[in-house]
């Protein structure tokens, strides 16, 4: 069974501040997510990594994937308030084919202070 | 851009009734997912369609049945409902298995 591990689970922070989420998958996967969720709204895709070794980066937030550690990191740079909100990764169970669902890990709560 | 959209977006139903949640994925797009996200919680993957076919199945209850139609949009049957139920069901779809899956609004169900 493919487990996904995120930490931390809740992140309190100010504005201006580096920090970086972690996620841990128990499983050979084809792809990794990464989404944002604002409180009763919907997941929005931030970065989908398909190899070793990607990195991808929009903004202040930057997300790398290291397959052989079966790790995925996602770095906020100068964090600012507009980024507080629940980010989830998610990992595809690379079944051979077929319409996967994702496995979420549990999301790490971030919230950023003026 | 187009996005998925889901209804409806709030329902409220009694124990033990049925409720149909449908969900209409962005155009072209072949392939359907449907998760439920308690409080709090993760999103769990309970059902997939890919060309109108049943694709992979998660941990959705015996109680619920999902469907892709012809014009590609589908819908999941809920019966006999429970207040374990309550929760935010969201749909979403990509362009084949290998794609992005995008997420619909979700729809928020409440049982009574």
């Amino acid at each position: 069974e493919l487990k996904v591990e995120q930490n931390p689970l809740f992140l309190s922070m100010q504005e201006g501040k580096n920090y970086t989420i972690y996620c841990n998958y128990s499983t050979t996967s084809d792809r990794l997510y990464w989404y944002r969720q604002d409180p009763g709204k919907s997941l929005e895709s931030l970065f989908v990594l398909l190899s070793n070794g990607a990195v991808k980066q929009e903004g202040r937030l930057m997300a790398s994937l290291d397959t052989k550690a079966r790790l995925s990191t996602l770095h906020i740079t100068a964090a600012v308030h507009d980024l507080s909100a629940t980010y989830f990764c998610a990992v595809d169970i690379a079944s051979g084919g077929g319409a996967d669902g994702l496995t979420f890990g549990k999301g790490t709560h971030l919230i950023i202070q003026p | 851009a187009a996005g998925v959209i889901q209804s409806p977006r709030h329902l409220i139903k009694e124990k033990r009734e049925t409720a149909t949640l449908k969900c209409y994925p962005i155009p072209r797009h072949d392939t359907v997912y449907w998760y439920q996200q308690g409080p709090g919680q993760d999103p769990q993957f309970l059902i997939s369609f890919y060309e109108k076919m049943q694709s992979d199945k998660g941990s959705i209850p015996d109680r619920f049945s999902a469907q892709q139609f012809s014009d590609y949009h589908s819908e999941l049957n809920m019966s006999s409902l429970e207040l374990g139920d309550s929760a935010l069901y969201f749909c979403a779809s990509s362009l084949g298995y290998t794609d992005t899956q995008y997420f619909g609004p979700g729809t928020r169900l409440t049982v009574l």
